[in-house]
């Protein structure tokens, strides 16, 4: 069974700084899909980030990056200079199989606040 | 264009009662997604929709639950017989079959409370 795990309930950062949120992923398919989105305090998920597991390069969305270690299973959200907006819930989600639709499942989340 | 939309944003009912939920896709796209977000579950997925027919209906909870879709765009999640345990954030979401990653576009999401 596939699976995503956030470790981190809550993460602070200062504004400008830059902060990784962590994610590691339980998959026996080698092939997969590993998003980002996020979820500020009004709720809607904005999608951020991919990364393919086959893709060789590492991720980068502007401020946005994936620390992909595809042998530690683990997909890191690294944002650079932070923002009062990045306030808000990240989750981590993974679609297995080599489609490029089909379900999602999700980590538990991760609450950033930014502080000015 | 417009993006993911869902009807009611907010919907109270009472136990036992049964409870219909919106879901108008982004224009265009084939792959329709439902899921349900709550404090002690996380996001959970609940059916996924290529064009009108369900290939993955393995997270609906209960059969309790059923979605249907039409003409390849609205589709609606019904749950019969609403408990308090059903009380969560139903989240729709759309997105293309062609292409690389496909991102989920997701709407803004129904409140559901059963008393």
């Amino acid at each position: 069974a596939q699976k995503i795990t956030q470790t981190q309930p809550g993460m602070f950062v200062q504004e400008k700084e830059a902060v990784t949120l962590d994610c590691t992923y339980d998959t026996s398919d080698p092939s997969y899909g590993l998003f980002w989105y996020k979820q500020p305090s009004s709720g809607e998920m904005i999608f951020l980030i991919y990364q393919g597991s086959y893709d060789q390069q590492n991720a980068t969305e502007g401020r946005y990056s994936l620390n992909f270690q595809k042998a530690r299973k683990s997909a890191n959200l690294v944002i650079s200079a932070s923002q009062l907006g990045d306030s808000a819930m990240y989750f981590c989600a993974m679609r297995q199989g080599g489609t490029s639709y089909g379900k999602l499942t999700f980590g538990q989340g991760t609450i950033l606040t930014v502080h000015p | 264009g417009a993006g993911v939309s869902q009807s009611p944003s907010n919907k109270v009912t009472e136990k036992g009662k049964d409870v219909e939920l919106r879901c108008d896709p982004i224009s265009g796209h084939t792959a329709l997604y439902w899921y349900r977000q709550s404090l002690g579950q996380g996001l959970e997925f609940l059916i996924y929709f290529q064009g009108n027919s369900a290939p993955d209906k393995s997270g609906l909870p209960s059969d309790r639950f059923s979605a249907e879709r039409t003409g390849g765009s609205v589709s609606t999640l019904t749950i019969q017989r609403t408990q308090q345990e059903d009380s969560a954030v139903y989240l729709c979401a759309s997105g293309l079959t062609s292409g690389t990653h496909n991102e989920q576009f997701f709407g803004p999401g129904t409140r559901l409370t059963v008393l």
